[in-house]
C-alpha cells in the first residue's frame, strides 16, 4: 500500500538553528500538507501546497516557516530559526484530486509517521 | 520520563464490547467529517468519513453518526478488538481551492481490556 515517508524520525536541535523536515508524498498525489502535534494536544493544520505554491496556511505558519517541493518528489518544511515552542511532532500528508477518495466523498489525506522535533 | 499535558479523555472497554466515541464540532460550514485513528508513534490513519448532508454511514465494524442540530459526531466500533486501542480524532474537513483543510478535535484514548 502506498505510503508517505518522512525523515528524520526524530531531530534534536538547539534554539535558533534551522531545521529541514523531509517528506516523500504518495507519487500520484497532487496536494501536500504539513500538520503538527504538540505532545498531548490535537493535530493542527500548518500549510497546504498545490501546483508548486502554498494554497492555504494557518496562523502558526509564520515567516519562520517555509515549504518547498525541490525536485518533484520531496516536499520539505523548513523552520528558519527554531524556538522552544516549535517542539512537536510534524506530520506530512498528501491527497489526490480534491473531493474524491473517501467513500463518503471526503478527500482522504494519507499521513506519514511523523518527524519528532525537539528544540533545546 | 513523565508525559506533560497528556490529558486525553479515555474510554476503556472490554474486548468484544461495542465502543462509542463522541466528538463535538464547531464549524457548521464543514463539508465532511472524518474519523482518524492514531496509534502510538504513528500518523493519523483514516477510518471513515461522512458528508455533511448525511446522518449515518456504516463501514466495516464502524458506524459514524452525525447530528448537525447539536453539532455532534460519534464513532461506533462493533466488537472492539485489542488492535482498536488507539487515540481517535474527529476532524472537520473544509474543501478549499487548494485542497482539504482538516480541523482536528482533541482526541479520545480507547483502551481495550482483555
Amino acid at each position: 500500500e502506498p505510503e508517505v515517508t518522512q525523515t528524520p524520525s526524530h531531530q534534536v536541535t538547539q534554539m535558533g538553528q534551522e531545521v529541514i523536515l523531509r517528506c516523500v508524498p504518495i507519487s500520484n498525489h497532487l496536494y501536500f500538507y504539513w500538520y503538527r502535534q504538540i505532545l498531548g494536544q490535537k493535530v493542527e493544520f500548518l500549510v497546504s501546497f498545490y501546483n508548486n505554491e502554498i494554497s492555504e496556511k494557518s496562523e502558526i505558519f509564520d515567516d519562520q516557516f517555509s515549504v518547498e517541493r525541490p525536485d518533484g518528489s520531496n516536499f520539505t518544511l523548513k523552520i528558519r530559526s527554531t524556538k522552544l515552542e516549535d517542539s512537536a511532532m510534524y506530520f506530512c500528508a498528501s491527497s489526490d484530486i480534491s473531493g474524491t477518495g473517501g467513500l463518503g466523498g471526503a478527500n482522504v489525506l494519507t499521513f506519514g509517521a511523523g518527524s519528532r522535533l525537539t528544540v533545546l | 520520563g513523565e508525559s506533560v499535558g497528556l490529558h486525553l479523555p479515555t474510554l476503556s472497554v472490554q474486548e468484544g464490547d461495542n465502543s462509542i466515541i463522541n466528538c463535538a464540532y464547531s464549524n457548521s460550514a464543514s463539508d465532511y467529517f472524518i474519523w482518524y485513528k492514531q496509534e502510538s508513534g504513528k500518523g493519523p490513519q483514516f477510518i471513515i468519513d461522512i458528508r455533511s448532508n448525511m446522518d449515518k454511514r456504516q463501514g466495516q465494524r464502524v458506524t459514524v453518526l452525525l447530528n448537525k442540530t447539536v453539532k455532534h459526531l460519534s464513532l461506533q466500533i462493533a466488537a472492539t478488538q485489542p488492535g482498536d486501542s488507539a487515540v481517535y480524532f474527529c476532524a472537520e474537513n473544509i474543501l478549499t481551492g487548494g485542497g482539504n483543510k482538516l480541523t482536528f478535535g482533541t482526541g479520545t484514548q480507547l483502551k481495550v481490556e482483555l
